[in-house]
């Protein structure tokens, strides 16, 4: 199974653009890298996923280079709301574990 | 939007007694299923994998005659701690995939205390 290693926290200020990069060096052929949310005492949220180069959607965009050793998640112009736990998981056929997780905290 | 409904949300029982957790996929099938625990400022910890149809597959060091999941339908789950002590308060979450390589659903969560 993949390990990922993230940032344990994070800080930034309201507005900015924050990136939060992960570390997938064992990612397999057939893996794919999801991007998960959560707020305390709920349910993680999906956020995005890729399998390579750039994917974006309506809340974030997900870099990953050639090699998919890594990938970055981006978040345009913070708010404080998006104060949360972010996990990076590489998501095979049927397994789901969970890294240690980014804790962003944005700063008003 | 697929959603995965657990219930209930919070729970609090006496020591010694057992608590039954439903994890319900709304308006999808899911064959698998997945049950995690999550303590306070930690992250979510794999207890098991819900088969429907079969025996569930447990991780490492989580007693499967304490945890028992049954996955009698292709919508419904149950995780049932019996004989609850103090040190199984924690927050338990189920998740359902859509399949493949697709995102995974999870439910709202489950906040267990035992007194």
């Amino acid at each position: 199974l993949a390990k990922t290693t993230q940032p344990i926290s994070m800080d930034s200020y309201e507005g900015q653009e924050v990136n939060i990069t992960c570390s997938h060096n064992n990612i397999a052929t057939n893996d794919y890298i999801t991007w998960y949310q959560q707020f305390p005492s709920q349910g993680p949220r999906f956020i995005i996923q890729g399998y390579k180069t750039k994917v974006t959607n309506e809340v974030a965009s997900l870099f990953i280079p050639a090699d998919r050793k890594s990938s970055t998640l981006s978040l345009p112009r913070v708010s404080l709301s998006d104060t949360a736990v972010y996990y990076c998981l590489v998501t095979g056929a049927n397994n789901l574990f969970f890294g240690t997780g980014t804790r962003l905290t944005v700063i008003p | 939007g697929a959603v995965v409904s657990q219930h209930p949300s919070r729970v609090i029982c006496k020591s010694g007694t057992s608590v039954k957790i439903e994890c319900r996929s709304l308006d999808f099938q899911a064959t698998t299923m997945f049950w995690y625990r999550q303590f306070p400022k930690q992250s979510l910890m794999l207890m098991a994998t819900s088969n429907e149809g079969s025996k569930a597959t447990y991780e490492q060091g989580v007693e499967k005659d304490k945890f028992l999941i049954n996955h009698a339908s292709l919508t419904l789950s149950t995780l049932t701690v019996t004989s609850a002590h103090p040190e199984d308060s924690s927050f338990y979450i189920c998740s359902a995939p859509l399949g493949g390589n697709t995102e995974a659903f999870f439910g709202q969560g489950t906040r267990l205390t035992v007194v």
